[in-house]
């Protein structure tokens, strides 16, 4: 499967704890994308790498998250301190830059979702 | 005003008609834009892509452009009920780095 990855599919956890989420993108891809998706709305971006580099972060996105990729491989989203707003899908994407910047279609992994009860 | 909106719908169809779907968006110097499939439970899958003013057809599906009146659509030929998803209209905005997506607009086929 040369698809985008995401593990785990499934996290319950307690409020209050910690959780980690590992993406693993497209190999030859060499942007990555953080979203995060509620019932009835569609993916809110959080966060953009471009090869090791967080180039973006959203607004949206508290100190109690954080993101890295070394290497410009796979990534992972940190989560501190959960609380049950956090309860949401988290999908990673990711795409290739192209020279002329107007393709670079991003494809999404199966996504991992987070309930904190 | 939202940087995507869409008609939430839902959009119901009869089996063998044409769904049309609808998008606009903000950023007027936005370049590319993009359809994607939504079933419930699962992730976003790319249908569409699209960079010109025009139309753009794959199969049984033809996105919509027209940048003047910053305008992105949808036509699903034929719909079948295995179309029946919530579609995502998607727009990468100025700078190329981030996608912005729609709350998407959910289609019933009935058989």
């Amino acid at each position: 499967d040369t698809g985008v990855s995401q593990d785990p599919r499934h996290k319950i956890t307690k409020r209050g704890q910690n959780v980690t989420f590992r993406c693993d993108p497209i190999s030859e891809h060499n942007r990555l994308y953080w979203y995060r998706q509620t019932l009835g709305q569609g993916p809110e971006f959080l966060t953009y790498f471009q090869n090791e580099a967080q180039l973006e972060k959203s607004r949206l996105l508290s100190d109690r998250f954080s993101a890295e990729r070394p290497k410009g491989s796979f990534s992972t989203l940190e989560i501190q301190r959960t609380e049950q707003g956090d309860s949401a899908m988290y999908l990673c994407a990711s795409s290739l830059m192209t020279l002329t910047g107007k393709g670079a279609e991003a494809f999404f992994g199966q996504g991992t979702r987070l309930t904190v009860v | 005003q939202k940087e995507v909106e869409q008609n939430s719908g839902p959009l119901s169809v009869p089996e063998g008609a044409i769904a049309s779907l609808n998008c606009t968006y903000s950023d007027r110097g936005s370049q590319s834009f993009f359809w994607y499939r939504q079933y419930s439970g699962k992730s976003p899958e790319l249908i569409m892509s699209i960079y010109s003013n025009g139309d753009k057809e794959d199969g049984r599906f033809t996105a919509q452009l027209n940048k003047a009146s910053q305008y992105v659509s949808l036509l699903i030929r034929d719909s079948q009920p295995s179309d029946s998803a919530t579609y995502l209209c998607a727009v990468r905005n100025t700078g190329g780095f981030k996608t912005i997506f729609g709350a998407g607009t959910r289609l019933f086929v009935k058989a």
